[in-house]
C-alpha cells in the first residue's frame, strides 16, 4: 500500500508526558500538513511543509507542539507536556502541487488518536 | 477568515432514501472540496467543484456548487448502508498554498 502511513494508530498517555507521532506520506509528494481533529468537529489546521521546509503554523500550535520534516520525507510531531485538551485525533495529509491555479488534492492518513489521562 | 458552515449536523434514514446535505461559506471562495470520513480513519476526497454552477456526479452521489460560489450541495440518491460516515466540505483558504479549512461534518446514518 502505497497511502499515507501514520503511527502509532492509538496512543495514551499521562498528563506531562511527552508524546511523538510519525507520518509517512506518499512517496514523491512534496507537501505534508498536519490537522487536528476532536469529536464532533471537522479537521483544524496546524502546520504543513513544503519539502523540509515549515511553512506556516497555526496560532492553535502552541510552543509545546513542535514538528519537523528532515530530508523532506517523512514527518514527526511532538506535543511536550501533554495536557488532557491535547486530546484529539492527529491527522497528517500529503500532496503534490506542480502550481498554485491548480486545487490541491490532500491524502490523508489513518490518523493517530490521542488520549491524554 | 472565512466561515464554513454544513447542514444538518445529523442525518438518519432508510436504505433506499434520497438525502442532501448542505455547505455554506460567508464568502466567495475559489473551490470547494468534499470529503467522506469513517470512524477511526482519515478523510477520503470525493470530488472537487470550481466552477459556479458547476455539477459533478459519482455514481449515486451528486455535487453541485452554488451560481455565486458561496455554497455547495451533496445528494445521495437511493441511500445504501456502505454510505454511512461523516461527509465535510472544505475549502483552500486564499493565498494559504493549500491550506484547508473544514466544516464541521454532516453525520450520515443509513439504515437497513
Amino acid at each position: 500500500d502505497t497511502g499515507v502511513s501514520q503511527n502509532p494508530r492509538h496512543k495514551i498517555t499521562k498528563r506531562g508526558q511527552n508524546v511523538t507521532f510519525r507520518c509517512d506520506p506518499i512517496s514523491e509528494h512534496n507537501r505534508l500538513y498536519w490537522y487536528r481533529q476532536t469529536l464532533g468537529q471537522g479537521p483544524e489546521f496546524l502546520t504543513y511543509f513544503q519539502n523540509e521546509a515549515q511553512l506556516e503554523k497555526s496560532r492553535l500550535l502552541s510552543d509545546r507542539f513542535s514538528a519537523e520534516r528532515p530530508k523532506g520525507s517523512f514527518s514527526t510531531l511532538e506535543i511536550q507536556r501533554t495536557e488532557q485538551g491535547d486530546s484529539a485525533m492527529y491527522l497528517c495529509a500529503s500532496s503534490f502541487r506542480p502550481g498554485r491555479d491548480i486545487p490541491d488534492t490532500q491524502y490523508f492518513g489513518p490518523g493517530t488518536r490521542l488520549t491524554v489521562l | 477568515t472565512q466561515l464554513l458552515e454544513q447542514s444538518p449536523q445529523f442525518l438518519s434514514i432508510q436504505e433506499g432514501e434520497n438525502l442532501t446535505v448542505y455547505c455554506n461559506s460567508s464568502s466567495v471562495f475559489s473551490s470547494l472540496q468534499w470529503y467522506r470520513q469513517e470512524p477511526g480513519e482519515g478523510p477520503v476526497l470525493l470530488v472537487t467543484v470550481v466552477t459556479g454552477g458547476e455539477v459533478k456526479k459519482l455514481k449515486r452521489l451528486t455535487f453541485q456548487f452554488g451560481d455565486a460560489r458561496k455554497d455547495s450541495s451533496l445528494h445521495i440518491t437511493a441511500a445504501q448502508p456502505g454510505d454511512t460516515g461523516l461527509y465535510l466540505c472544505a475549502l483552500e483558504e486564499t493565498d494559504s498554498w493549500g491550506k484547508l479549512q473544514f466544516g464541521a461534518g454532516t453525520q450520515v446514518v443509513v439504515t437497513p
